[in-house]
């Protein structure tokens, strides 16, 4: 059973970068399948933000692209998220995700357990 | 404002049916069969109901289901139970450029 896990620091001050790293155990990225990194602000809906193919292809929410960066380190068997001048509307709950499919996603079918990132002075 | 837009709440008696629209353009839920819909329960994480349009994943009650029409997709649950009060939402491809997009979500209370 894959099992994913947030992690990074909880607190980011205005203009800095936001890095968080999804473990991934019960499952090897290099096998296949894209991995995802959503967030949710408080009180508000799901946003997508983008998406790693287990090859490194890169897919990203154009609202969000000029800022972001998700990476894979198929050695550590994580992927991770790097989130470039931030401000307090990136204060969110952060989600890893796996999507399995092969052409194109299917759906996020496991989740890691979230953690929340406050951007605060 | 969310690309998918879904009716804020709906609600409905124990044992009852109800279904969630999430409507879309001709360039997400109109053109993929690659509608999901989530769970998402207070301080938890979103619980994948129904990918592909209509496909149930293993351990996902029967009471789930899952449709399309046109820009619009559909999940209904039948024979509602308390513990299905949560907040649902779609997902859609939507090509290689905006790639996917997210529902605003519906909150349901089981009353």
């Amino acid at each position: 059973q894959v099992q994913l896990q947030e992690s990074g620091p909880g607190l980011v001050k205005p203009s800095e970068t936001l890095s968080l790293t999804c473990a991934v155990s019960g499952y090897s990225i290099s096998s296949g399948y894209y991995w995802g990194w959503i967030r949710q602000p408080p009180g508000k809906g799901l946003e997508w933000i983008g998406t790693i193919y287990h090859s490194g292809n890169t897919y990203y929410n154009p609202s969000l692209k000029s800022r972001v960066t998700i990476s894979v380190d198929t050695s550590k068997n994580q992927f991770s998220l790097r989130l470039s001048s931030v401000t307090a509307a990136d204060t969110a709950v952060y989600y890893c995700a796996r999507q399995p499919g092969v052409a194109a996603p299917v759906g996020f079918d496991s989740w890691g357990q979230g953690t929340l990132v406050t951007v605060s002075s | 404002q969310s690309a998918l837009t879904q009716p804020a709440s709906v609600s409905g008696s124990p044992g009852q049916s109800i279904t969630i629209s999430c409507t879309g353009t001709s360039s997400d839920v109109g053109s993929y069969n690659l509608v999901s819909w989530y769970q998402q329960h207070p301080g938890k994480a979103p619980k994948l109901m129904i990918s592909e349009v209509g496909k149930r994943p293993s351990g996902v009650s029967n009471r789930f289901s899952g449709s399309k029409s046109g820009n619009t997709a559909s999940l209904t649950i039948s024979g509602l139970q308390a513990e299905d009060e949560a907040d649902y939402y779609c997902c859609s491809y939507a090509g290689s450029s905006t790639y996917l997009v997210f529902g605003g979500g519906t909150k349901l209370t089981v009353l």
